[in-house]
């Protein structure tokens, strides 16, 4: 299986400030098909996740664009360009190139 | 907008058997492959199973194959999970997701079904 290891495990943030969340594969997520399968999500306590990023760096629909998404291969970066406390939560990193896992999250609150 | 209502959690005793369901509504759900995925209380995500638009292929984790069944009614718009010789590691949120394995995403306003394994 293709392990997801994020980092850091907890992120204190300050309001406005820049943050980021790094997502490692233990093997390529770059797809025959030319594609790779990286996708960010969010969750807030007592939600559902909510999709942020498909294919590494497709923001979804709605998604504010200070979220942004980056990397390729085994390497990959979600980064929040000013934090809002909204943004407060866990995010997860998934491949769905070779089958489907999810990274271990990373949870971001306000300092 | 995406809207995917889970129901039919609760307590079992271990060796016992649960149905989820899952309500969609929002998109055309007769094309889209559709998973579970758990969560385990304070734990990070785990996919269990899918199945792809017309019901004729299924997948599943290790963890739970030859014990649980994926089908769906397309005419209902709904997804479910048949459960059976649960055990303890299986307690967990249950949530339903469209998509297979490159476009998964959760709906809007679920909050999942929780199952709970003990004696």
């Amino acid at each position: 299986d293709v392990v997801m290891t994020q980092s850091p495990l907890s992120l204190p943030v300050t309001l406005g400030q820049p943050a980021s969340i790094s997502c490692r594969s233990s093997q390529s997520l770059e797809h025959r098909d030319g594609n790779t399968y990286l996708i960010w999500f969010h969750q807030r306590p007592g939600q559902s996740p909510r999709r942020l990023i498909y294919k590494v760096s497709n923001r979804d629909s709605g998604v504010p664009d200070r979220f942004s998404g980056s990397g390729s291969g085994t390497d990959f970066t979600l980064q929040i360009s000013r934090v809002e406390a909204d943004d407060v939560g866990v995010y997860y990193c998934m491949q769905g190139t070779h089958w489907v896992t999810f990274g271990g999250g990373t949870k971001v609150e306000i300092k | 907008e995406v809207q995917l209502v889970e129901s039919g959690g609760g307590l079992v005793q271990p060796g016992g058997s649960l149905r989820l369901s899952c309500a969609a509504s929002g998109f055309t759900f007769s094309g889209f492959y559709m998973t579970w995925v758990r969560q385990s209380p304070g734990k990070g995500l785990e996919w269990v199973a899918n199945i792809n638009q017309d019901g004729s292929e299924e997948y599943y984790a290790d963890s739970v194959k030859g014990r649980f069944t994926i089908s769906r009614d397309n005419a209902k718009n709904s997804l479910y999970l048949q459960m059976n010789s649960l055990r303890a590691e299986d307690t967990a949120l249950y949530y339903c997701a469209r998509g297979g394995t490159m476009d998964l995403c959760f709906g809007e306003g679920g909050q999942g079904t929780l199952v709970t394994v003990s004696a």
